[in-house]
């Protein structure tokens, strides 16, 4: 598979602790993005950046922040302030930043569990 | 806000059978529609997006923009179509990312 890659596939936190999610892309794409899964919600748009050194909101940012410091990378971190941040991360990247409702190519995932 | 429904949470059809997966959306502007797919211990795929009207493994997908509808079909199910199917629909804009629905487990049962 390749191209889009996510780490690490499982991570266990303490509750009140922060924990950083990794995605790197080798796919020269300008857009990127985390969702989040959980079972019989489908997937919830976390935050989005269309270009390096900028990034937005989705749908349930609360509890997360990003950065994207590279266009190859769009780390994820976790904090303590999110309520319920048990669930399945999906990370993912398209070639077009805006405009177009281009393909979307998806990591394999990082499934966070809080002890 | 827009919204994606998938009224199934699970379909099972018997291999062979035709199997219809629905899909509705709430967006009053020309959407963009697309079905993914994540077979098992594999990772989500874009299926097909309705501007390309294609045929993809078989699976075909028309938008109803009367009934507001992107229902994906395929005639005859095989046994490798069991996997969990995302409609998906994309209205540009401010928010750039996908709004999914909450899924349809397809299982083909032998």
């Amino acid at each position: 598979d390749g191209g889009i890659t996510q780490s690490p596939k499982y991570l266990f936190r303490k509750e009140g602790q922060n924990v950083t999610l990794s995605c790197e892309q080798n796919l020269n794409h300008d857009a990127m993005y985390w969702y989040r899964q959980d079972p019989g919600q489908g997937l919830r748009l976390i935050y989005y950046s269309q270009i390096v050194n900028d990034f937005q909101k989705g749908d349930i940012a609360e509890g997360y922040s990003v950065s994207r410091e590279k266009k190859e990378s769009f780390p994820l971190t976790v904090t303590s302030a999110q309520k319920n941040p048990t669930a399945f991360y999906l990370c993912a990247s398209s070639p077009t930043h805006s405009g177009n409702p281009d393909t979307q190519y998806f990591g394999p995932g990082t499934r966070l569990t809080v002890l | 806000a827009q919204r994606v429904t998938q009224p199934e949470k699970l379909l099972s059809v018997f291999k062979g059978a035709p199997v219809e997966l629905k899909c509705n959306y709430s967006y009053s502007g020309s959407p963009e529609l697309f079905w993914y797919v994540q077979y098992s211990r594999q990772r989500l795929q874009l299926l097909l997006r309705h501007i390309s009207r294609e045929s993809i493994k078989g699976f075909t997908a028309d938008l109803n923009k009367g009934e507001t509808s992107f229902h994906l079909k395929k005639p005859f199910a095989q046994e490798e179509d069991s996997a969990m199917y995302y409609c998906a629909h994309y209205s540009g804009g401010g928010a750039d990312g996908l709004t999914f629905g909450k899924g349809t487990h397809l299982i083909i049962q032998p």
